[in-house]
């Protein structure tokens, strides 16, 4: 069984394009979690995603920032018109179902904005 | 290897009691060390980090955590628990991995904190 995998592992994107961030939760997991950690800080919950539905978005910048995860494939973290404050590793998890389970962690995205 | 190890796979406490969660490491350099917490149907939430200077770090709803140098450990302290402490704790480490950096991760402990 595979863990999660995100892709790409390093990112570099210049001022002003759009990021895609992919990430294939364990199999059988229907719960994604994202985060961010920018330099020299923990990790930063972002967004909270079911099979096609958006369930705390609580982290996630009002502007620009977007998730979703369709009935199939992988969840998907868009940053449009990026900006070098965006620059930061971008880390999905995976669980099987909500409440006390184990969130499993991809090796995350790397985003360079440059 | 580099690794996190959390030794316990469940703690539980009585509430009012002190807690400890355990989390001990082991990787070249000095690490960055961080706590993490996923209360039920949330994602994760950062409660503290320790980077440098005194080994005591104070963070979230009360939690503080101990920077052992000798033992490679950091683990996670409170001294009085409350039901709603009764969640999910993650520890990590940080450590450098060519230009950028890693996050290692401990498998989690299960808090659960009895009335």
């Amino acid at each position: 069984n595979a863990g999660v995998m995100q892709n790409p592992r390093h990112l570099v994107r210049r001022r002003g394009q759009e990021a895609r961030l992919r990430c294939s939760p364990m199999k059988g997991h229907s719960h994604v979690y994202w985060y961010r950690q920018l330099p020299e800080e923990g990790l930063k919950f972002m967004v909270y995603l079911q099979k096609e539905n958006i369930i705390d978005e609580s982290g996630m910048p009002k502007e620009r920032f977007s998730a979703e995860f369709p009935k199939e494939g992988p969840s998907i973290l868009r940053i449009q018109q990026v900006v070098r404050g965006d620059s930061a590793a971008y880390f999905c998890a995976s669980s099987n179902r909500g409440g006390d389970t184990e969130a499993f962690f991809g090796q995350g995205t790397r985003l360079t904005v440059v | 290897a580099q690794s996190v190890a959390q030794p316990e796979d469940q703690v539980n406490v009585a509430e009012g009691n002190p807690l400890t969660v355990k989390c001990t490491y082991s990787v070249s350099g000095n690490p960055y060390l961080f706590w993490y917490v996923q209360y039920p149907n949330r994602g994760l939430q950062f409660l503290l980090k320790y980077i440098t200077g005194d080994n005591l770090v104070k963070g979230s709803y009360g939690f503080e955590a101990e920077f052992n140098k000798s033992q490679t450990s950091f683990h996670l302290k409170k001294p009085s628990a409350l039901v709603s402490d009764s969640a999910l704790y993650f520890c990590a480490v940080r450590v450098p991995m060519d230009s950028n950096y890693q996050l290692i991760w401990g498998a989690g402990t299960k808090l659960i904190i009895k009335p």
